[in-house]
């Protein structure tokens, strides 16, 4: 199984400040043959489904603020919010979606210093 | 528009088995896989299995083989989730996710506390 691992645990960041936001696959979801990282980012909320931020890496999902990007390949890949706002505070996972079973980060709690 | 519409809390007692329904709507129902994800009290996300609700065919993560079971009824456009011999440590909202095309989970029912107590 590919094992996805986040750091930090959790960040308090102020208000407009940039959130960073690491995940390490323990195998690269680079698909060599269509040069897709095979990795998607999620939000969640307590009392929510979580919801889809960026898919392929680095692909934002319509209709998701554009403070959120996502970078990196193979291996190593971060999460920004480039501008912290209030109704960012939540968990945001990383999922690895190159192989079955899917896996996730153990979550990064972002929360307002 | 696309939903998923889980099916209510449960509350079980150690031993007993859990079916949990996901109703999908907006979408061609056999068009799409389905995820099943559950998030215990505290815990992160964990990925149980998905469906393929054209053809029933299943694939579970190993700490649920053999206590899960995913089935559909392309009549309804339902997919349910069977979990048996519950363990308090299965206490844990479950939630349908509908996996996309390209392999992630756009769409996510509003999950479905399921609690385990004597």
């Amino acid at each position: 199984d590919i094992v996805m691992t986040q750091s930090p645990d959790s960040l308090a960041v102020s208000l407009g400040e940039r959130a960073t936001i690491n995940c390490k696959s323990s195998q690269s979801v680079l698909y060599s043959s269509n040069n897709k990282n095979y990795l998607a980012w999620y939000q969640h909320k307590p009392g929510q489904p979580p919801k889809l931020l960026i898919y392929w890496a680095s692909t934002r999902e319509s209709g998701v603020p554009d403070r959120f990007s996502g970078s990196g390949s193979g291996t190593d890949f971060t999460l920004t919010i480039s501008s912290l706002q209030a109704e960012d505070v939540a968990v945001y996972y990383c999922l690895q979606y190159y192989g079955t079973p899917r896996t996730f980060g153990q979550g990064t709690k972002v929360e307002i210093k | 528009q696309v939903q998923l519409v889980q099916s209510g809390a449960e509350v079980k007692k150690p031993g007993a088995s859990v079916k949990v329904s996901c109703k999908a709507s907006g979408y061609t129902f056999t068009s799409y896989h389905m995820h099943w994800v559950r998030q215990a009290p505290g815990q992160g996300l964990e990925w149980m299995g998905i469906i393929n609700p054209s053809d029933g065919s299943t694939s579970y993560a190993q700490t649920f083989q053999g206590r899960v079971t995913m089935t559909r009824d392309t009549s309804t456009s339902t997919v349910y989730m069977e979990l048996t011999s519950l363990r308090s440590e299965d206490t844990a909202v479950y939630y349908c996710g509908r996996n996309i095309v390209g392999g992630w989970l756009d769409y996510w029912g509003q999950g479905a506390l399921v609690t385990v107590s004597s």
